[in-house]
């Protein structure tokens, strides 16, 4: 059973300091992976999709890497703003019917 | 496009009491996804359906759990009867298979049961 962790659980950084949330999953047979935002009282919003095949992406201020043989992907937030502060989920397809399954999440406050 | 609708945003019901929670998925898209958040267990997929048809089930808690989708419009998740360990935010997402992996998601319902 695929299991996915998610390091630190939460983080308090002050504004425009670069900054990396760590994501690893048990099982490398993957489909691909996605980070998502959540805000508080909200649903979650799609970030980044990482195919299995690719080893990054980027969008705007965010790059997410994944290195399927160690069982770890990154997520890089480069001159982090307050309006950065939410919860950041990472969730890796396990099928070709797109089921994901979803670390806890690490809690990001970005101060001014 | 006016994303995943979920009704009602939040309920506040006694344990024993049926529960019904309503989802609405983005028009056009094929496959409908169930969640449910806890602070202990995060986000758990109970079930999801493509074109209509429950595929995978295998979350679900137990038979009080049951999910169904009459139409490819709208889908519920019905709880009977609730119990206080089923205290979450429940999730919709929906997603256009052919379309790519990525999911949308509705803003969720938070159950409360006393």
């Amino acid at each position: 059973k695929q299991e996915v962790t998610q390091i630190p659980a939460a983080l308090s950084v002050p504004e425009g300091e670069n900054l990396v949330l760590n994501c690893s999953f048990t099982d490398s047979a993957i489909y691909n992976l996605q980070w998502f935002r959540q805000d508080p009282g909200k649903g979650l919003t799609s970030l980044l999709l990482i195919q299995s095949s690719q080893r990054e992406q980027t969008s705007g201020r965010l790059n997410a890497s994944l290195d399927k043989s160690s069982g770890r992907s990154t997520l890089y937030i480069a001159a982090s703003q307050p309006g950065d502060s939410a919860t950041y989920l990472c969730a890796v397809g396990n099928s070709g019917y797109s089921t994901l399954t979803f670390g806890k999440g690490t809690m990001l406050l970005v101060s001014p | 496009d006016a994303g995943v609708i979920q009704s009602p945003r939040h309920e506040v019901t006694e344990m024993g009491q049926e529960v019904t929670l309503r989802c609405k998925p983005i028009s056009g898209h094929n496959s409908l996804f169930w969640y449910r958040q806890t602070m202990m267990r995060g986000l758990e997929l109970l079930i999801y359906f493509n074109n209509n048809v429950p595929i995978d089930d295998s979350g679900m808690p137990e038979d009080r759990f049951s999910a169904k989708m009459p139409n490819a419009s709208f889908s519920t998740l019905k709880i009977q009867p609730s119990e206080p360990r089923d205290s979450a935010v429940y999730f919709c997402a929906s997603s256009f298979r052919q379309g790519g992996p990525t999911q949308y998601f509705g803003p969720g319902t938070r159950l409360t049961v006393l």
